[in-house]
């Protein structure tokens, strides 16, 4: 079945950089784009980004744009997010989300399990 | 980007009624509109898309409407499983975007 690891909890301190990777089985890795979405403690879920497994193109959302990259490995069928510069309201849960067709409308089906990322002094 | 808004924030209710949770979007967005259910500590899950169709396997007490830049989602007969934070998502622009949540409490 389609399942989509991720890696464990980080503590970073500010203005450090964390780099999360999510590691995708069940399904050919290249057939499907990959968005990065996090969520804030008590907070709603924040679009990051996303990447095209096959081409490699991203779009980043512009409050991010300066600070994130996400790129992807296709022999080990993984996808990373880099986050640079963390600051305190960097903490939040981050997910890997495969994004799938649905007949042109475009979903988020599989969600990795989430890894929890704590900047602190 | 597209700018979501859910209302309201939070509601309370009882099991067995009806509740219904509205997302804006700051633009037309047609019918790219989803809506995603999420029980604390867990990742999301694909409850509605294109505004209202039901995912396979998603309990038919859920249902969802509008177009343009006004959608719905309403739990009908709401079940104990039903009490959780809903997120609605637009995917008309490349750069989604999601509303702020809306958490359905027990009464």
């Amino acid at each position: 079945q389609v399942q989509m690891v991720q890696s464990g909890p980080e503590v970073k301190k500010p203005g450090a950089s964390v780099k999360v990777s999510c590691k995708a089985s069940g399904y050919s890795f290249v057939d499907y784009g990959l968005s990065w979405v996090r969520q804030a403690p008590g907070q709603g879920l924040e679009w990051m980004g996303w990447i095209s497994i096959y081409y490699g193109q991203t779009r980043y959302a512009k409050i991010l744009q300066d600070r994130v990259s996400m790129t992807r490995d296709t022999s080990t069928n993984t996808a990373y997010m880099e986050l640079r510069s963390l600051r305190s309201d960097d903490t939040a849960v981050y997910y890997c989300a495969r994004e799938s067709d649905f007949g042109g409308l475009i979903v988020i089906q599989q969600w990795g399990q989430g890894t929890l990322v704590t900047v602190s002094a | 980007d597209i700018q979501m808004t859910q209302s309201p924030s939070s509601l309370s209710a009882s099991v067995g009624e009806t509740v219904t949770i509205s997302c804006r979007a700051s633009q037309d967005i047609d019918l790219y509109l989803n809506w995603y259910q999420q029980i604390p500590g867990k990742a999301p899950r694909l409850l509605i898309y294109g505004a209202s169709n039901l995912l396979s396997g998603v309990p038919s007490r859920f249902s969802g409407g509008g177009s343009g830049t006004e959608f719905t989602l309403t739990i009908s007969s709401l079940q104990p499983e039903d009490f959780a934070t809903y997120h609605c998502q637009q995917a008309y622009s490349d750069f989604r975007t999601f509303g702020q949540g809306t958490k359905v409490e027990v009464k």
